[in-house]
Protein backbone atom coordinates (compact mmCIF):
# COMPACT_ATOMS: atom_id res chain seq x y z
CA UNK A 1 0.00 0.00 0.00
CA UNK A 2 1.46 3.68 -0.64
CA UNK A 3 1.53 5.57 2.15
CA UNK A 4 1.00 9.42 1.99
CA UNK A 5 3.42 11.42 4.57
CA UNK A 6 2.44 15.50 4.86
CA UNK A 7 4.54 17.82 6.57
CA UNK A 8 4.42 20.01 8.24
CA UNK A 9 1.16 19.14 10.64
CA UNK A 10 0.26 22.39 11.16
CA UNK A 11 1.53 25.78 10.25
CA UNK A 12 0.93 29.45 11.04
CA UNK A 13 1.53 32.07 8.07
CA UNK A 14 0.92 35.78 7.89
CA UNK A 15 -1.98 37.19 5.54
CA UNK A 16 -0.27 38.55 2.24
CA UNK A 17 2.53 35.72 2.75
CA UNK A 18 3.47 32.27 0.97
CA UNK A 19 2.57 29.01 2.36
CA UNK A 20 3.99 25.61 1.10
CA UNK A 21 2.61 21.99 2.28
CA UNK A 22 4.62 19.05 1.59
CA UNK A 23 3.44 15.68 0.31
CA UNK A 24 5.36 12.30 0.09
CA UNK A 25 4.46 9.34 -1.21
CA UNK A 26 6.15 5.99 -0.01
CA UNK A 27 6.17 4.84 -3.66
CA UNK A 28 6.30 6.50 -7.17
CA UNK A 29 2.43 7.64 -8.11
CA UNK A 30 3.99 8.50 -11.53
CA UNK A 31 2.47 6.57 -14.48
CA UNK A 32 4.93 6.05 -17.26
CA UNK A 33 2.43 5.56 -19.78
CA UNK A 34 1.25 9.11 -19.92
CA UNK A 35 3.40 10.49 -17.44
CA UNK A 36 0.87 11.72 -15.13
CA UNK A 37 1.04 11.93 -11.46
CA UNK A 38 -2.02 10.87 -9.66
CA UNK A 39 -1.96 13.17 -7.16
CA UNK A 40 -4.51 15.18 -5.49
CA UNK A 41 -5.11 17.91 -3.39
CA UNK A 42 -8.07 18.75 -1.16
CA UNK A 43 -9.38 21.99 1.32
CA UNK A 44 -11.67 21.19 4.02
CA UNK A 45 -12.84 23.84 6.05
CA UNK A 46 -15.09 23.13 9.46
CA UNK A 47 -18.00 21.66 8.99
CA UNK A 48 -17.69 21.37 5.47
CA UNK A 49 -16.73 18.37 2.92
CA UNK A 50 -13.88 18.47 1.31
CA UNK A 51 -13.18 20.52 -2.15
CA UNK A 52 -10.92 19.73 -4.67
CA UNK A 53 -7.77 21.91 -5.00
CA UNK A 54 -5.30 20.14 -7.73
CA UNK A 55 -5.68 16.63 -9.48
CA UNK A 56 -2.80 15.59 -11.80
CA UNK A 57 -0.43 17.07 -9.07
CA UNK A 58 -0.73 20.59 -10.64
CA UNK A 59 -4.05 20.78 -12.43
CA UNK A 60 -5.65 23.24 -10.52
CA UNK A 61 -9.67 22.75 -10.09
CA UNK A 62 -12.70 23.96 -11.46
CA UNK A 63 -13.20 27.84 -9.86
CA UNK A 64 -10.08 27.56 -7.61
CA UNK A 65 -8.25 30.97 -7.37
CA UNK A 66 -4.89 31.39 -9.06
CA UNK A 67 -3.08 31.18 -5.80
CA UNK A 68 -3.09 27.57 -5.10
CA UNK A 69 -0.68 25.70 -7.22
CA UNK A 70 0.87 22.22 -7.55
CA UNK A 71 4.22 20.87 -7.82
CA UNK A 72 6.19 17.93 -8.14
CA UNK A 73 6.90 14.31 -9.43
CA UNK A 74 7.36 10.71 -8.32
CA UNK A 75 7.47 10.87 -4.74
CA UNK A 76 7.42 14.40 -4.01
CA UNK A 77 4.60 16.92 -4.04
CA UNK A 78 3.98 21.01 -2.85
CA UNK A 79 1.17 22.71 -2.32
CA UNK A 80 1.69 26.02 -2.89
CA UNK A 81 -0.76 29.08 -1.91
CA UNK A 82 0.99 32.51 -2.94
CA UNK A 83 -1.05 35.11 -0.91
CA UNK A 84 -2.85 33.81 1.69
CA UNK A 85 -6.19 35.14 2.57
CA UNK A 86 -8.16 34.71 5.17
CA UNK A 87 -10.36 32.14 3.58
CA UNK A 88 -7.75 29.86 3.51
CA UNK A 89 -7.78 28.70 6.97
CA UNK A 90 -8.49 24.98 6.45
CA UNK A 91 -7.24 21.55 6.73
CA UNK A 92 -5.39 20.07 3.23
CA UNK A 93 -5.08 16.78 1.93
CA UNK A 94 -3.13 14.92 -0.70
CA UNK A 95 -4.53 12.02 -1.80
CA UNK A 96 -3.05 9.29 -4.99
CA UNK A 97 -5.50 7.70 -6.95
CA UNK A 98 -2.48 5.55 -8.55
CA UNK A 99 -3.76 2.15 -7.18
CA UNK A 100 -5.70 0.91 -4.42
CA UNK A 101 -6.29 1.49 -1.66
CA UNK A 102 -6.27 5.12 -2.67
CA UNK A 103 -4.57 6.43 0.76
CA UNK A 104 -4.90 10.30 1.96
CA UNK A 105 -1.93 11.96 3.71
CA UNK A 106 -2.87 12.46 7.59
CA UNK A 107 -3.62 16.60 6.68
CA UNK A 108 -2.09 19.88 7.68
CA UNK A 109 -4.10 22.44 9.34
CA UNK A 110 -3.22 26.15 8.32
CA UNK A 111 -3.70 28.64 10.33
CA UNK A 112 -3.20 32.90 10.24
CA UNK A 113 0.10 34.03 12.24
CA UNK B 1 -25.80 20.64 -11.24
CA UNK B 2 -23.83 17.62 -9.95
CA UNK B 3 -25.22 17.02 -6.33
CA UNK B 4 -24.81 14.02 -4.30
CA UNK B 5 -27.37 13.51 -1.27
CA UNK B 6 -25.80 10.35 1.68
CA UNK B 7 -28.54 8.89 4.08
CA UNK B 8 -28.70 5.73 6.09
CA UNK B 9 -26.79 6.80 9.09
CA UNK B 10 -27.68 6.36 12.36
CA UNK B 11 -26.62 4.81 15.64
CA UNK B 12 -25.79 1.29 15.69
CA UNK B 13 -24.45 -1.30 18.29
CA UNK B 14 -21.66 -3.13 17.97
CA UNK B 15 -21.88 -6.04 14.97
CA UNK B 16 -24.62 -4.27 13.83
CA UNK B 17 -25.07 -3.91 10.14
CA UNK B 18 -26.37 0.15 8.08
CA UNK B 19 -26.77 0.47 4.24
CA UNK B 20 -25.41 4.16 3.33
CA UNK B 21 -27.02 5.58 0.34
CA UNK B 22 -25.56 8.41 -2.02
CA UNK B 23 -28.25 10.15 -4.42
CA UNK B 24 -26.64 11.55 -7.15
CA UNK B 25 -28.67 14.30 -9.88
CA UNK B 26 -27.18 15.97 -12.58
CA UNK B 27 -25.15 13.43 -14.04
CA UNK B 28 -25.25 9.26 -14.48
CA UNK B 29 -23.25 7.13 -11.71
CA UNK B 30 -23.32 4.12 -14.19
CA UNK B 31 -20.48 6.84 -16.23
CA UNK B 32 -18.63 7.82 -13.04
CA UNK B 33 -16.57 5.72 -10.82
CA UNK B 34 -17.78 6.84 -7.35
CA UNK B 35 -16.11 6.75 -3.63
CA UNK B 36 -17.20 6.45 0.19
CA UNK B 37 -14.60 8.12 1.99
CA UNK B 38 -15.14 8.44 6.18
CA UNK B 39 -13.10 10.61 8.43
CA UNK B 40 -13.58 9.73 12.56
CA UNK B 41 -14.67 12.49 14.54
CA UNK B 42 -11.52 15.61 15.17
CA UNK B 43 -9.12 12.81 12.63
CA UNK B 44 -8.22 13.18 9.06
CA UNK B 45 -9.83 11.57 5.73
CA UNK B 46 -9.96 7.87 5.22
CA UNK B 47 -10.71 6.22 1.34
CA UNK B 48 -12.99 3.23 2.24
CA UNK B 49 -13.94 1.61 -0.67
CA UNK B 50 -14.66 2.81 -5.23
CA UNK B 51 -16.19 1.41 -7.82
CA UNK B 52 -15.66 2.22 -11.28
CA UNK B 53 -18.76 2.90 -13.98
CA UNK B 54 -19.78 0.05 -16.14
CA UNK B 55 -18.79 -3.15 -15.56
CA UNK B 56 -15.45 -2.25 -13.49
CA UNK B 57 -14.82 -4.35 -9.87
CA UNK B 58 -15.16 -2.87 -6.69
CA UNK B 59 -12.38 -1.48 -4.64
CA UNK B 60 -12.03 -1.58 -0.70
CA UNK B 61 -9.63 -0.37 2.15
CA UNK B 62 -8.10 -3.17 4.38
CA UNK B 63 -9.86 -2.21 7.38
CA UNK B 64 -13.42 -2.61 6.12
CA UNK B 65 -12.56 -5.33 3.63
CA UNK B 66 -15.10 -8.72 3.75
CA UNK B 67 -17.79 -6.09 6.20
CA UNK B 68 -18.40 -3.23 3.46
CA UNK B 69 -19.66 -3.75 0.35
CA UNK B 70 -20.34 -1.14 -2.57
CA UNK B 71 -22.49 -1.14 -4.88
CA UNK B 72 -25.21 0.85 -7.46
CA UNK B 73 -28.34 1.33 -8.52
CA UNK B 74 -28.54 3.01 -12.32
CA UNK B 75 -32.32 3.13 -12.29
CA UNK B 76 -32.58 4.85 -8.99
CA UNK B 77 -28.73 6.80 -10.06
CA UNK B 78 -27.87 5.83 -6.28
CA UNK B 79 -24.18 4.36 -5.13
CA UNK B 80 -24.82 2.36 -1.81
CA UNK B 81 -22.64 1.01 1.04
CA UNK B 82 -23.38 -2.07 3.32
CA UNK B 83 -21.99 -2.10 6.39
CA UNK B 84 -21.93 -4.90 8.53
CA UNK B 85 -19.99 -6.44 11.89
CA UNK B 86 -19.71 -3.10 12.65
CA UNK B 87 -17.33 -1.68 15.18
CA UNK B 88 -16.58 1.06 17.64
CA UNK B 89 -13.96 2.23 14.93
CA UNK B 90 -16.14 2.59 12.41
CA UNK B 91 -17.91 5.31 13.77
CA UNK B 92 -17.30 8.61 11.26
CA UNK B 93 -18.65 10.77 8.76
CA UNK B 94 -19.37 8.91 5.87
CA UNK B 95 -18.86 10.82 2.37
CA UNK B 96 -19.94 10.06 -0.95
CA UNK B 97 -17.76 11.63 -3.67
CA UNK B 98 -17.66 11.22 -7.56
CA UNK B 99 -14.61 10.15 -9.89
CA UNK B 100 -13.84 13.11 -12.37
CA UNK B 101 -12.25 10.28 -14.87
CA UNK B 102 -15.27 9.25 -16.49
CA UNK B 103 -15.87 5.86 -15.58
CA UNK B 104 -12.44 4.88 -13.93
CA UNK B 105 -12.54 4.00 -10.15
CA UNK B 106 -8.68 5.45 -9.93
CA UNK B 107 -9.41 9.06 -9.91
CA UNK B 108 -9.38 12.81 -8.12
CA UNK B 109 -12.86 12.83 -6.02
CA UNK B 110 -15.19 16.00 -6.97
CA UNK B 111 -17.65 16.61 -5.90
CA UNK B 112 -18.55 15.14 -2.63
CA UNK B 113 -21.52 15.15 -0.61
CA UNK B 114 -22.29 16.51 2.54
CA UNK B 115 -21.84 12.99 4.32
CA UNK B 116 -24.07 10.60 7.12
CA UNK B 117 -23.12 10.35 10.54
CA UNK B 118 -22.65 6.56 11.39
CA UNK B 119 -22.17 5.62 15.13
CA UNK B 120 -21.50 2.53 16.45
CA UNK B 121 -22.05 2.55 20.44
CA UNK B 122 -23.63 -0.03 22.99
Amino acid sequence: DIVMTQSPDSLAVSLGERATINCKSSQSVLYSSNNKNYLAWYQQKPGQPPKLLIYWASTRGSGVPDRFSGSGSGTEFTLTISSLQPEDVAFYYCHHYYDPPYTFGQGTKLDIK
Amino acid sequence: EVQLVESGGGLVQPGGSLRLSCAASGFSVNDYGMAWVRQAPGKGLEWVSSISGRNGGPHYADSVKGRFTISRDNSKNTVFLQINSLRADDTALYYCAKGDRGDYANSWLDPWGQGTLVTVSS
